[in-house]
Order: structure tokens, then sequence, then C-alpha cells
């Protein structure tokens, strides 16, 4: 079956600007993970859904940052007002259940270049 | 709080020798452990993971890993090394609960040569 996506797969904006990218979870996968790969900063956590719900935002490193997930599928990371630290891959990932013994599934990454 | 350390950020070996790639975390809770892998241009993919039971656990490509709570390290090793391993390969945790995110390592760029 289809894995998850995120769209666009490159993304280049200029400082100032906001930015939206999405991620289209497994079908039928309850959980939803943004994480962020940077070279300064490896693989962070950002934000965690169960459902439509997000109970843990606690990796959003600012409140530029915000997600949303609608109808327990498709989410949106929105990046208000980037900065050139904001550049980096955002990867989304989904699991059935969203215990932690479930096995995450990685989408391919949005790359961003903020100018 | 958790965290991972993989302490070489790249490990050079020639094709068909063994590997190391070594893991140690800390946490306060139990957790599971996780070894994904990171093929040049692709995505992240589950390599094999702990969660119970038996402390050595194998991936269906050669890779093996045990977990070793006294030393509370997670090494994966490979008895012999393949060009296509060519990889990053990162470890991670995540605690015994519900809903909870994985906490990375640095990861470890594996460098097969001919």
């Amino acid at each position: 079956g289809a894995g998850v996506s995120q769209s666009p797969s490159n993304k280049v904006t200029e400082k100032g600007k906001d930015v939206e990218l999405r991620c289209d979870p497994i079908s039928g996968h309850t959980a939803l993970y943004w994480y962020r790969q940077s070279l300064g900063q490896g693989l962070e956590f950002l934000i965690y859904f169960q459902g439509n719900s997000a109970p843990d935002k606690s990796g959003l490193p600012s409140d530029r940052f915000s997600a949303e997930r609608t109808g327990g599928s498709v989410s949106t990371l929105t990046i208000q007002r980037t900065q050139q630290e904001d550049s980096a891959v955002y990867l989304c990932a989904s699991s059935f259940l969203g215990q932690g013994a479930d096995t995450q599934y990685f989408g391919p990454g949005t790359r961003l270049t903020v100018l | 709080a958790q965290s991972v350390t993989q302490l070489d950020s790249q490990v050079p070996v020639f094709e068909e020798a063994p590997v190391e790639l070594r893991c140690n975390y800390s946490s306060s809770v139990s957790v599971y452990l996780f070894w994904y892998v990171q093929y040049p241009n692709q995505g992240l993919q589950l390599l094999l993971k702990y969660l119970s039971g038996s402390t050595l656990v194998e991936s269906i490509n050669g890779f093996e890993a045990e977990f070793n709570k006294s030393q509370t390290s997670f090494h994966l090793r490979k008895p012999s090394v393949h060009i296509s391993d060519t990889a990053e390969y990162f470890c991670a945790v995540s605690e015994t609960g519900a809903g909870n995110m994985l906490t990375f390592g640095g990861g470890t760029r594996l460098m097969v040569k001919p």
C-alpha cells in the first residue's frame, strides 16, 4: 500500500515569509509525528497527534511553529515569519496506534531552505 | 527525559569486514529501542527494534543488535558488510507508554569501501 507522503519535496522561501508543509499518513494510522532533521541539531521531535488532538507539542521550537490535523488524516505544519535557522528537512511519520512500541513509518521529507 | 548517544559519527570499513555501530541511552523509565537506516537520498526505514524478551534482535538483511540493560547499550553489528550497507544509521528510544515520540542519537555514517 501507499506509504507516508509529504509535499512539497523542496521549498525555497525568503526570510519572513510563511510556509505550509503537508503530510499524508498511511491510511488507518491514528498517530502522526513531525520531526526536523538539520545538520546542527540532528533529528528532533516537534509534535505528535493522536487522531486530531496534539497531546505533545513539547518539541515545537517557538510560537512561529504550529500544526493541525484534520479528519484524523492529513496534517499541516505551518511556520510563520521563517528564519534562516528554520532551514532543515521536515519529516513526517505515522504509526498504527501511537504507542511506544509501534513502528513509525517515515515520509521522504520536505527540504526547506530559507534565504 | 531520555537521551541517546552514538559515539561514532562516521565508521569507514572495507567490504566483507565486520562492523559495530555503538549506541548508548539514558532514561529514567523503561524504553523501547530502535535502529533506523537512511540510505542516500531516501527516507528513514526501520531496521530492527527491541521491545521485550530475547535481548538479541535481528533484521532481515543480516544486522543484529543486543540490548544490554546494565550498560544501557543497544549496539548494532553485522559480521560481513556489503557496499549496499552504506547509509546513515540512527539509534532511537521511546518510553514504554502510549504515544511517545522517538528520541534519536546523532547518527552514524557507515561507509563501506570496496
